[in-house]
């Protein structure tokens, strides 16, 4: 069946730091990859996503791009805020199917 | 913004006893669902519901389970005898048409805790 792996967390770093948080996944086809966040003491939202090989999504200086020969999505920013500390979840969707997510990976960064 | 609410965020219950958690979507959204994630375990889908039935729903929704849209803004997600195992963090969330997860919006959650 399908499903999402991304690494485990807490992730820590300080300001200004390049961050990755890896997302791999199982699927048949060609599903639909998103990256949404959770901001302490509020909804899941979508944060970006790409929808075919090769696209790169990105929004508020987060990107990842849709590596079909590796069957990953990994998040990355250049240098991170103290505004950017949330739970970040890799999910994927294939047409109309329920979202399959992964466990979440909590970011906190210190100024 | 328009935004899902649910209620309570914290819940706090007995084993066996039935809880009723509760989601007002998006005015103009047609379709509703429940997720829920354990502790250290993955989001999990749980159902989907649109035009008053259900259209799709997991090998967890299982009879001690039930949604309903008991009025024109509410959508509820019901556990008739709770277990230890169904603590979890619930969200809800609706989208105005059916697909994938550009058109979700979710609330913020509702932490349940069964003792």
């Amino acid at each position: 069946g399908n499903s999402v792996t991304q690494m485990e967390g807490p992730v820590t770093l300080s300001e200004e730091a390049f961050l990755t948080i890896n997302c791999t996944y199982t699927a048949t086809g060609y599903p639909s990859l998103f990256w949404y966040v959770q901001y302490p003491g509020e909804g899941l939202q979508l944060l970006l996503k790409a929808t075919k090989a090769d696209d790169k999504g990105s929004n508020k200086g987060f990107e990842a791009t849709y590596r079909k020969e590796t069957t990953s999505f990994h998040l990355e920013k250049g240098s991170v805020q103290v505004s950017d500390s949330a739970v970040y979840f890799c999910a994927l969707s294939r047409g109309n199917t329920p979202l399959v997510f992964g466990k979440g990976t909590r970011l906190s960064v210190i100024a | 913004e328009p935004e899902v609410t649910q209620t309570p965020s914290h819940q706090v219950t007995q084993m066996g006893q039935e809880v009723i958690l509760r989601c007002v979507p998006i005015s103009n959204h047609l379709y509703f669902y429940w997720y829920r994630q354990i502790l250290g375990q993955k989001v999990e889908f749980l159902v989907s519901f649109y035009n008053n039935e259900i259209s799709e729903k997991s090998e967890i929704f299982d009879d001690q389970f039930s949604v309903e849209r008991p009025d024109g803004s509410n959508f509820t997600l019901k556990i008739r005898s709770t277990k230890l195992e169904d603590s979890a963090m619930y969200f809800c969330a609706s989208s105005e048409a059916r697909g994938g997860g550009e058109k979700l919006f979710f609330g913020s959650g509702t932490q349940l805790s069964v003792l």
